[in-house]
């Protein structure tokens, strides 16, 4: 069966510091993977998605960047971090290229930037 | 752009009690609709996804409708329980491999 596995779970971060979250998916291959924001009283925004290694669409301008150094793995970066950075972050993938598919969610990271 | 509404806000039930989350979107052209469950501080669990050709689809004591038509969907939860306490988010899902989440509505059902 396929998971997906998000670290760390919690992250205390200082203003200008470096961001670096992972995620990775087990059990399918060559899948779409995506990081969502869940900032406070808002919903989710898509942030990043990728159809392949190497490949990232960006839906939002941001001070965030994101890669996809292997076929499962999705890693969410920040060279400095600023204080609207704060949320809940989601990593996501799907089966296959289509839209019409169910997106599996990791178990998210808080992220709180002082 | 799409946007997705989703009312109320927030909703308290006595527990037993049925309940509608109401969800809509301004776009009809969506491939499907879905329905997730957001513990606090979680991810989420997908409930039920609805096809663009499909009304309805049901789960357990869950059933979810979709008029694309009018750009409405609800989730219909009978005899509510406290453990279905949780937010509850609508998504849509374009053909730009996105989905546009609502707000949400944070549910809470008292014993």
């Amino acid at each position: 069966s396929q998971t997906i596995h998000q670290w760390p779970a919690t992250l205390v971060q200082p203003v200008g510091s470096p961001l670096s979250l992972e995620c990775t998916v087990e059990g399918t291959s060559n899948p779409n993977l995506y990081w969502y924001r869940q900032a406070a009283g808002r919903g989710l925004q898509l942030l990043f998605y990728s159809v392949g290694i190497g490949q990232i669409s960006s839906e939002v301008p941001q001070n965030l960047s994101a890669s996809r150094p292997q076929d499962r793995q999705f890693i969410l970066s920040s060279k400095k971090l600023l204080l609207s950075d704060s949320g809940f972050y989601l990593c996501a993938w799907s089966m296959d290229r289509l839209a019409k598919n169910i997106q599996y969610f990791g178990a998210g990271t808080r992220l709180s930037v002082l | 752009k799409q946007e997705v509404t989703q009312i109320p806000a927030a909703l308290s039930v006595p527990e037993g009690e049925n309940l509608v989350l109401n969800c809509s979107f301004t776009d009809s052209a969506i491939y499907n609709l879905q329905w997730f469950r957001q513990d606090p501080g979680k991810g989420l669990t997908s409930l039920l996804l609805i096809q663009s050709s499909q009304r309805e689809q049901t789960s357990g004591r869950l059933n979810a409708s979709l008029d694309k038509s009018s750009g409405r969907s609800t989730l219909y939860i009978a005899a509510s329980q406290p453990g279905d306490s949780a937010t509850y988010l609508c998504a849509v899902t374009t053909g730009a491999n996105n989905l546009f989440f609502g707000t949400g509505t944070r549910l809470t059902v008292i014993p």
